[in-house]
């Protein structure tokens, strides 16, 4: 049974840091990874996705990679701005087929000025 | 425009009472989703539906009955409902069944049961 845990849960840093998200699963037979945001009340937004044949995807300061061997993807976030505070959720893709999507429990960022 | 949208945002009701949420998306896309999360903020899925046929379906207790009136609208209606099943519905899409496709979100249900 596939499962995702992601480390750390919450996160708190001045703004102009980079910093990097964990997220790692236990069952390594994955079609993708897909990294979202979760603003308090809202939606979840897709960051990036990145394919089980792919190292690594970028988007703006976003920056994600995947090993899949070793049943892990981090999520970079360069120069970190107060509007990044959200909660970041991991979700792996493919297990048991059909797009699936087994998600973490996230990592609650905070970015103070 | 509104990709994925949900009615209603939030959703108050007792026990025992029978309620739906509808589901729309304007992506073309050809499949669609119900994902649950409940008070530690896990996100579960509960169905998946592809072109109204039923592809995805996790386990969920039958007084959970999804249905998709066409490929733009897929709707959750619960009969009987209880506490356990407070909790924020998602409803999702994608272009098509295949695992190299993101899945877009809605903005969610928040559903109080009382």
């Amino acid at each position: 049974k596939q499962e995702v845990t992601q480390i750390p849960a919450a996160l708190s840093v001045p703004e102009g840091e980079n910093l990097v998200l964990n997220c790692s699963f236990t069952d390594s037979a994955i079609y993708n990874l897909q990294w979202f945001r979760q603003d308090p009340g809202k939606g979840l937004t897709s960051l990036l996705l990145i394919q089980s044949s792919q190292r690594e995807q970028t988007s703006g300061r976003l920056n994600a990679s995947l090993d899949k061997s070793s049943g892990r993807s981090t999520l970079y976030i360069a120069a970190s701005q107060p509007g990044d505070s959200a909660t970041y959720l991991c979700a792996v893709g493919g297990s048991g087929g059909y797009n699936k999507l087994i998600f973490g429990a996230g990592t609650r960022l905070a970015v103070h000025p | 425009d509104t990709a994925v949208s949900q009615t209603p945002k939030y959703l108050v009701t007792q026990m025992g009472n029978d309620k739906s949420i509808k589901c729309e998306q304007n992506l073309g896309h050809d499949t669609m989703y119900w994902y649950k999360q409940d008070s530690k903020k896990f996100l579960k899925i509960m169905f998946s539906y592809n072109n109204k046929e039923l592809i995805i379906n996790e386990t969920v207790p039958n007084r959970f009955s999804p249905k998709s009136p066409d490929k733009a609208h897929l709707n959750l209606h619960i009969n009987s409902l209880e506490l356990g099943d407070s909790a924020v519905y998602f409803c999702a899409s994608s272009q098509d069944l295949g695992n190299s496709y993101e899945q877009y979100f809605g903005p969610g249900t928040r559903l109080t049961v009382t």
